[in-house]
């Protein structure tokens, strides 16, 4: 299993702007999973990129995959007050354990 | 039920005291997890069940924590003579089955406060 390391480690911006995370990784990965954390609550499976996989798109959110430099950006379009939370990236390594590990992820506010 | 849920949501005990927290996973959900948050801190992975065996408990910080899992279905997280540094927020997930493919649903955790 590998953590992922999410950047920047927090984020500020204006409902109505796009939000972008990115996501580090070290090495090869069957899937890379996107959480979001909400104060308080669990983390929610937000969406699954395989590795045979460039992009990958639910509703607003825009998932990329760069298997040559090991990383993935999230893109929230269009965010909204409520999209305020903690994101987390999960790399599934490729033949290695099952456990999906998580780093400290980004710290979104989205300022009303 | 419609999703994880785990008990009590929030615990407060005194330093050497015993705790159990508990969790239900989702129904027909093989694979269980156990991860701890510490404040403002990412999620440090525990123990991993398939079924009632934990194949994995590379996560257990000291022989003070134990799980166990009966009937493939709910699980205890104990944690013996408690400390301090104790103090998180304890968050149960469950999956269709141990591979990491299928997505983790999360409980909305234990905060556990060691006085």
């Amino acid at each position: 299993s590998q953590q992922g390391e999410e950047d920047p480690q927090a984020l500020s911006i204006q409902e109505g702007e796009n939000a972008t995370m990115n996501c580090s990784y070290k090495t090869s990965i069957n899937n890379l999973q996107w959480y979001r954390q909400n104060s308080g609550r669990g983390l929610v499976h937000l969406i699954l990129i395989r590795s045979n996989e460039r992009e990958k798109h639910s509703g607003r959110l825009r998932v990329t995959l760069d298997t040559s430099k090991k990383s993935s950006s999230l893109l929230i379009t269009a965010s909204r007050a409520a999209d305020t939370a903690s994101y987390f990236c999960a790399p599934l390594t490729q033949g290695g354990s099952e456990k999906l590990v998580f780093g400290k992820g980004t710290k979104l506010t989205v300022n009303p | 039920g419609a999703g994880v849920s785990q008990s009590p949501s929030n615990k407060v005990t005194e330093k050497g005291k015993d705790v159990e927290l508990r969790c239900d996973p989702i129904s027909g959900h093989t694979a269980l997890y156990w991860y701890r948050q510490s404040l403002g801190q990412g999620l440090e992975f525990l123990i991993y069940f398939q079924g009632n065996s934990a194949p994995d408990k590379s996560g257990l910080p000291s022989d003070r924590f134990s799980a166990e899992r009966t009937g493939g279905s709910v699980s205890t997280l104990t944690i013996q003579r408690t400390q301090q540094e104790d103090s998180a927020v304890y968050l149960c997930a469950s999956s269709l089955d141990g591979t990491g493919r299928p997505p983790l649903h999360f409980g909305n955790g234990t905060r556990l406060t060691v006085t």
